[in-house]
Order: C-alpha cells, then sequence, then structure tokens
C-alpha cells in the first residue's frame, strides 16, 4: 500500500523559500510510471495544481506559478521535495503530496503551512 | 476562480438521492476523465470517482459517476448523514497540461 508523509515548517517568512518533503512508502520514487506531485488548498482559492514531475524528468507547473516553483526527486531517501520561492500570504495553505497508482489518486495528510512575520 | 464550475452547495434528506454537477470545457472534461473526490474537515481528500465512473476499492456503490461532453455528475443514493461533507471534482487540462479542479459543492443532509 503505498502511502505519503509531508513535512516541513508550518511557518515561513514573507520572501523567503517554502521548502516541503513527501516521504514515500510502498512505492519508489525511481518508477517510470508514476507522477509526483503537490497540490494546495487555501480558504480562498480551494484545491491547486502546484505541478509535477516523472522520474524520466517530464514536468510541468502551474503558469501561475512556474517562475517560483521546483519539484525534485531525492532517490537515496525515496522522497520528492517542493520549493516555492518568494512566498506572500497568498501561499499560505495545506499543501499536500500526490500522486496516483493504477488511475487512483494517494494523497498525504497534509501539512500546513503559514507565511507570516 | 475555479476552472471547473460546481455549485457551491446542495442538500438532502437521508435516504433520498442527490446529483452533484461539475461543468468544464472541450480541453478539461469534454477530453479527459474525471475524478470526484469527498473532503471531510481536516482532512485530505479521497477518492470516490476515477475515470469518470469508476470506484476505488471500499467505496459503496452509493456513489456513482457519469461523464457527457463537458459536464459530468456524481450521484449519491440513499443519503447518509455520515455522507455530509465537500466534494469537488477535476480533471486533466490539456492546454494547462496540468490538474485542474472544482470549487467545491458543500452538501448538507438534512
Amino acid at each position: 500500500q503505498v502511502q505519503l508523509q509531508e513535512s516541513g515548517p508550518g511557518l515561513v517568512r514573507p520572501s523567503e523559500t517554502l521548502s516541503l518533503t513527501c516521504t514515500v512508502s510502498g512505492a519508489s520514487v525511481s518508477s517510470g510510471s508514476h507522477y509526483w506531485s503537490w497540490i494546495r488548498q487555501s480558504p480562498g482559492k480551494g484545491l491547486e495544481w502546484i505541478g509535477y514531475l516523472f522520474y524520466s524528468g517530464n514536468s510541468n507547473y502551474n503558469p501561475s506559478l512556474k517562475s517560483r516553483v521546483t519539484i525534485s526527486l531525492d532517490t537515496s531517501k525515496n522522497q520528492f521535495s517542493l520549493m516555492l520561492s518568494s512566498v506572500t500570504a497568498a501561499d499560505t495553505a495545506i499543501y499536500y503530496c500526490v500522486t496516483a497508482i493504477d488511475g487512483v489518486d494517494v494523497w498525504g495528510q497534509g501539512t500546513t503551512v503559514a507565511v507570516s512575520s | 476562480q475555479s476552472v471547473l464550475t460546481q455549485p457551491p452547495s446542495a442538500s438532502g434528506t437521508p435516504g433520498q438521492r442527490v446529483t452533484l454537477s461539475c461543468s468544464g470545457s472541450s480541453s478539461n472534461i469534454g477530453s479527459n476523465h474525471v475524478l470526484w473526490y469527498q473532503q471531510l474537515p481536516g482532512t485530505a481528500p479521497k477518492v470516490l470517482m476515477y475515470r469518470s465512473d469508476q470506484r476505488p476499492s471500499g467505496v459503496p456503490d452509493r456513489f456513482s459517476g457519469s461523464k457527457s461532453g463537458t459536464s459530468a455528475s456524481l450521484a449519491i443514493s440513499g443519503l447518509r448523514s455520515e455522507d455530509e461533507a465537500e466534494y469537488y471534482c477535476a480533471s486533466w487540462d490539456d492546454s494547462l497540461r496540468g490538474r485542474v479542479f472544482g470549487g467545491g459543492t458543500k452538501l448538507t443532509v438534512l
């Protein structure tokens, strides 16, 4: 059974970089058949797709965030990460890491990140 | 402003059948499958339907999904109090090359 667990700081200062990690169990991030993605949820904007990455390097990011986002894999730790630079209060949200197995989404439990000084 | 359009609220009484709608365009629902999620307060969204009309194991057959053209629906029959939740639709968008979501429908069981 595939399980995902997000981790990272719950508070980030404005203009700094938000950095989150998703630890994967039950699957390998080196698998060519899975994508590794991030989705966030804020009260004002509902669910928002951030981006995805395949082991092959194929990736895409939401155009509204593209200039600030990087998703990367750490195969040695079986993790994938999200970095979002130059954050503002609008980036305050619950961040979820998500993959799919045979077409069915698998979501982490989510981690809350607040952007505040 | 969500790419997919859902009514913000819906309601029904126990035992009733309710249908939740989701409207999109040719670049998303019109050419791709739809997913439906149920979200209870304080929890991550749970997949109720994938590939428009497929239920993951463990999801009761009271839930059913359909798609026609650029719209999709989630039907819930034999409504129960525990079905009170937020429901979201989602699809792949060929123009965005990413996932798009509806704004969610808050279902109240009266």
